[in-house]
Protein backbone atom coordinates (compact mmCIF):
# COMPACT_ATOMS: atom_id res chain seq x y z
CA UNK A 1 0.00 0.00 0.00
CA UNK A 2 1.41 3.49 -0.99
CA UNK A 3 2.66 5.36 2.12
CA UNK A 4 3.48 9.37 2.92
CA UNK A 5 5.79 10.23 5.43
CA UNK A 6 5.86 13.63 6.67
CA UNK A 7 8.51 13.44 9.54
CA UNK A 8 8.68 17.24 10.59
CA UNK A 9 5.49 17.70 12.45
CA UNK A 10 6.16 21.50 13.20
CA UNK A 11 8.94 24.06 11.97
CA UNK A 12 9.16 27.66 12.90
CA UNK A 13 11.16 30.26 11.37
CA UNK A 14 11.91 33.80 11.44
CA UNK A 15 10.53 35.63 7.97
CA UNK A 16 12.76 35.81 5.46
CA UNK A 17 14.06 32.63 6.44
CA UNK A 18 14.28 29.66 3.45
CA UNK A 19 12.46 26.63 4.83
CA UNK A 20 12.08 22.79 3.58
CA UNK A 21 9.22 20.60 4.23
CA UNK A 22 10.29 16.94 3.49
CA UNK A 23 8.34 14.57 1.83
CA UNK A 24 8.55 10.64 1.96
CA UNK A 25 7.24 8.24 -0.13
CA UNK A 26 6.37 4.52 -0.32
CA UNK A 27 5.15 2.69 -4.05
CA UNK A 28 5.04 0.31 -5.91
CA UNK A 29 3.43 1.67 -8.65
CA UNK A 30 5.70 2.73 -11.76
CA UNK A 31 2.90 5.53 -12.68
CA UNK A 32 1.84 7.39 -10.09
CA UNK A 33 1.34 11.38 -9.04
CA UNK A 34 2.58 13.17 -6.02
CA UNK A 35 0.91 16.25 -4.37
CA UNK A 36 1.38 19.16 -2.34
CA UNK A 37 -1.45 21.33 -0.45
CA UNK A 38 -1.77 23.92 1.97
CA UNK A 39 -4.13 24.59 4.90
CA UNK A 40 -4.23 28.11 6.04
CA UNK A 41 -5.89 28.94 9.33
CA UNK A 42 -9.43 29.22 7.41
CA UNK A 43 -9.50 25.54 6.79
CA UNK A 44 -9.55 25.42 3.68
CA UNK A 45 -6.67 22.84 1.88
CA UNK A 46 -5.55 24.46 -1.18
CA UNK A 47 -3.20 22.87 -4.58
CA UNK A 48 -0.09 23.80 -4.90
CA UNK A 49 1.49 21.33 -7.41
CA UNK A 50 1.27 17.74 -8.72
CA UNK A 51 3.80 16.07 -10.46
CA UNK A 52 3.89 12.59 -12.46
CA UNK A 53 6.43 10.52 -11.87
CA UNK A 54 7.71 10.35 -15.36
CA UNK A 55 9.12 13.85 -14.50
CA UNK A 56 11.85 14.54 -12.55
CA UNK A 57 12.31 18.15 -13.36
CA UNK A 58 12.23 20.56 -10.42
CA UNK A 59 9.75 22.85 -10.37
CA UNK A 60 9.63 26.61 -9.26
CA UNK A 61 6.66 28.90 -8.63
CA UNK A 62 7.67 32.49 -7.32
CA UNK A 63 9.66 31.74 -3.70
CA UNK A 64 8.24 27.83 -4.19
CA UNK A 65 10.82 25.19 -5.56
CA UNK A 66 9.88 21.56 -5.52
CA UNK A 67 12.60 19.01 -5.71
CA UNK A 68 11.82 15.40 -6.84
CA UNK A 69 13.88 12.45 -6.38
CA UNK A 70 12.65 9.05 -7.67
CA UNK A 71 16.33 7.82 -6.31
CA UNK A 72 15.40 8.69 -2.65
CA UNK A 73 11.54 8.97 -2.98
CA UNK A 74 11.20 11.94 -1.56
CA UNK A 75 9.40 15.44 -2.84
CA UNK A 76 10.59 18.36 -0.73
CA UNK A 77 9.05 21.66 -1.15
CA UNK A 78 11.48 24.55 -0.47
CA UNK A 79 9.79 28.11 0.41
CA UNK A 80 12.74 31.01 -0.34
CA UNK A 81 12.05 34.20 1.38
CA UNK A 82 9.24 33.08 4.05
CA UNK A 83 6.66 35.45 4.97
CA UNK A 84 4.43 35.84 7.23
CA UNK A 85 1.52 34.53 4.97
CA UNK A 86 3.26 31.38 4.73
CA UNK A 87 2.42 30.16 7.94
CA UNK A 88 -0.07 26.98 7.59
CA UNK A 89 -0.11 23.05 7.58
CA UNK A 90 1.12 21.72 4.40
CA UNK A 91 0.28 18.00 3.45
CA UNK A 92 2.26 15.95 0.85
CA UNK A 93 0.20 13.34 -0.69
CA UNK A 94 0.46 10.55 -3.34
CA UNK A 95 -1.98 8.84 -5.69
CA UNK A 96 -3.15 5.56 -5.14
CA UNK A 97 -5.32 3.95 -7.77
CA UNK A 98 -8.73 2.31 -6.20
CA UNK A 99 -9.92 -1.54 -6.93
CA UNK A 100 -12.37 0.31 -9.58
CA UNK A 101 -9.51 2.31 -11.20
CA UNK A 102 -10.68 5.44 -9.88
CA UNK A 103 -7.54 7.69 -8.39
CA UNK A 104 -7.35 8.81 -4.78
CA UNK A 105 -4.84 10.41 -2.91
CA UNK A 106 -3.10 9.20 0.17
CA UNK A 107 -2.18 11.93 2.64
CA UNK A 108 1.02 12.80 5.07
CA UNK A 109 0.38 13.76 8.93
CA UNK A 110 1.19 17.24 8.15
CA UNK A 111 4.08 20.34 8.87
CA UNK A 112 2.93 23.18 10.68
CA UNK A 113 5.24 25.89 9.37
CA UNK A 114 4.82 28.88 11.58
CA UNK A 115 6.86 31.90 10.01
CA UNK A 116 7.35 34.85 12.84
CA UNK A 117 7.39 38.51 11.86
CA UNK B 1 -15.51 30.28 -9.16
CA UNK B 2 -15.52 26.79 -8.79
CA UNK B 3 -16.64 25.37 -5.93
CA UNK B 4 -17.58 22.16 -3.09
CA UNK B 5 -19.41 23.40 -0.21
CA UNK B 6 -20.26 21.34 3.13
CA UNK B 7 -23.55 21.91 4.81
CA UNK B 8 -22.23 22.85 8.02
CA UNK B 9 -19.23 24.48 8.98
CA UNK B 10 -19.79 23.28 13.24
CA UNK B 11 -22.05 20.51 14.27
CA UNK B 12 -21.98 19.20 18.42
CA UNK B 13 -24.05 15.69 18.54
CA UNK B 14 -24.94 13.53 21.37
CA UNK B 15 -23.49 9.86 21.64
CA UNK B 16 -25.84 7.56 19.66
CA UNK B 17 -27.24 10.25 17.24
CA UNK B 18 -27.53 9.71 13.78
CA UNK B 19 -25.48 12.41 11.83
CA UNK B 20 -25.80 14.29 7.81
CA UNK B 21 -22.85 15.28 6.49
CA UNK B 22 -23.64 16.91 3.17
CA UNK B 23 -21.33 18.19 0.38
CA UNK B 24 -22.27 19.29 -2.94
CA UNK B 25 -19.83 20.28 -6.17
CA UNK B 26 -20.64 22.82 -8.83
CA UNK B 27 -17.89 21.33 -11.32
CA UNK B 28 -19.35 18.30 -12.21
CA UNK B 29 -17.07 16.20 -11.29
CA UNK B 30 -17.37 12.50 -11.77
CA UNK B 31 -15.48 11.59 -8.08
CA UNK B 32 -16.18 12.80 -4.39
CA UNK B 33 -14.52 11.80 -1.18
CA UNK B 34 -14.51 12.13 2.55
CA UNK B 35 -11.58 12.72 4.46
CA UNK B 36 -11.04 12.41 8.60
CA UNK B 37 -8.28 14.81 9.53
CA UNK B 38 -6.97 14.10 13.12
CA UNK B 39 -3.63 15.85 14.49
CA UNK B 40 -0.99 14.07 14.37
CA UNK B 41 -2.81 11.51 11.59
CA UNK B 42 -3.28 13.22 8.62
CA UNK B 43 -6.29 13.35 6.53
CA UNK B 44 -7.42 9.61 6.02
CA UNK B 45 -10.21 8.38 3.39
CA UNK B 46 -13.22 6.95 4.64
CA UNK B 47 -15.13 6.13 1.14
CA UNK B 48 -15.36 7.96 -2.10
CA UNK B 49 -17.64 7.51 -4.84
CA UNK B 50 -16.68 7.59 -8.61
CA UNK B 51 -20.06 7.53 -9.89
CA UNK B 52 -23.56 8.46 -8.60
CA UNK B 53 -24.81 5.62 -6.74
CA UNK B 54 -20.90 3.71 -6.40
CA UNK B 55 -19.24 3.77 -3.62
CA UNK B 56 -15.92 2.53 -2.31
CA UNK B 57 -14.51 1.90 1.22
CA UNK B 58 -11.71 4.13 2.08
CA UNK B 59 -9.01 3.32 4.91
CA UNK B 60 -11.77 3.83 8.11
CA UNK B 61 -14.91 3.13 7.01
CA UNK B 62 -15.98 1.72 9.95
CA UNK B 63 -18.57 3.53 11.56
CA UNK B 64 -19.80 5.92 8.65
CA UNK B 65 -22.16 5.18 5.16
CA UNK B 66 -22.40 7.08 2.66
CA UNK B 67 -24.43 8.24 -0.15
CA UNK B 68 -24.60 9.53 -3.90
CA UNK B 69 -27.98 10.08 -5.26
CA UNK B 70 -26.90 12.90 -7.47
CA UNK B 71 -23.68 13.05 -9.45
CA UNK B 72 -23.50 16.86 -7.35
CA UNK B 73 -23.86 15.73 -3.50
CA UNK B 74 -22.12 13.45 -1.71
CA UNK B 75 -23.36 12.94 2.04
CA UNK B 76 -21.51 11.23 4.99
CA UNK B 77 -23.67 9.37 7.43
CA UNK B 78 -22.63 8.49 11.25
CA UNK B 79 -25.41 5.60 11.82
CA UNK B 80 -25.07 5.97 15.81
CA UNK B 81 -22.40 8.82 16.63
CA UNK B 82 -19.50 8.06 18.75
CA UNK B 83 -17.07 10.03 21.31
CA UNK B 84 -14.30 8.46 18.83
CA UNK B 85 -15.66 10.02 15.94
CA UNK B 86 -15.09 13.89 17.09
CA UNK B 87 -13.06 15.38 14.32
CA UNK B 88 -13.05 17.33 11.17
CA UNK B 89 -14.82 16.12 8.17
CA UNK B 90 -13.00 17.27 4.88
CA UNK B 91 -15.20 16.72 1.55
CA UNK B 92 -13.48 16.53 -1.72
CA UNK B 93 -14.23 16.20 -5.56
CA UNK B 94 -11.86 15.40 -8.34
CA UNK B 95 -12.67 14.97 -12.48
CA UNK B 96 -12.49 11.65 -13.82
CA UNK B 97 -8.95 11.63 -15.88
CA UNK B 98 -8.58 8.29 -16.44
CA UNK B 99 -5.21 6.89 -15.40
CA UNK B 100 -4.35 10.55 -14.54
CA UNK B 101 -4.73 11.46 -11.29
CA UNK B 102 -7.06 14.85 -10.86
CA UNK B 103 -6.14 17.94 -8.72
CA UNK B 104 -8.95 17.32 -5.53
CA UNK B 105 -11.02 20.56 -4.69
CA UNK B 106 -11.53 20.39 -0.77
CA UNK B 107 -14.60 22.21 1.22
CA UNK B 108 -14.24 24.16 4.48
CA UNK B 109 -14.59 21.46 6.27
CA UNK B 110 -17.20 20.39 9.02
CA UNK B 111 -15.96 20.47 12.48
CA UNK B 112 -17.97 17.58 14.68
CA UNK B 113 -18.10 17.23 18.16
CA UNK B 114 -19.58 14.39 19.86
CA UNK B 115 -20.32 14.77 23.66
Amino acid sequence: AQKVTQAQTEISVVEKEDVTLDCVYETRDTTYYLFWYKQPPSGELVFLIRRNSFDEQNEISGRYSWNFQKSTSSFNFTITASQVVDSAVYFCALSEPSIQGAQKLVFGQGTRLTINP
Amino acid sequence: DVKVTQSSRYLVKRTGEKVFLECVQDMDHENMFWYRQDPGLGLRLIYFSYDVKMKEKGDIPEGYSVSREKKERFSLILESASTNQTSMYLCASSLEEGWVTGELFFGEGSRLTVL
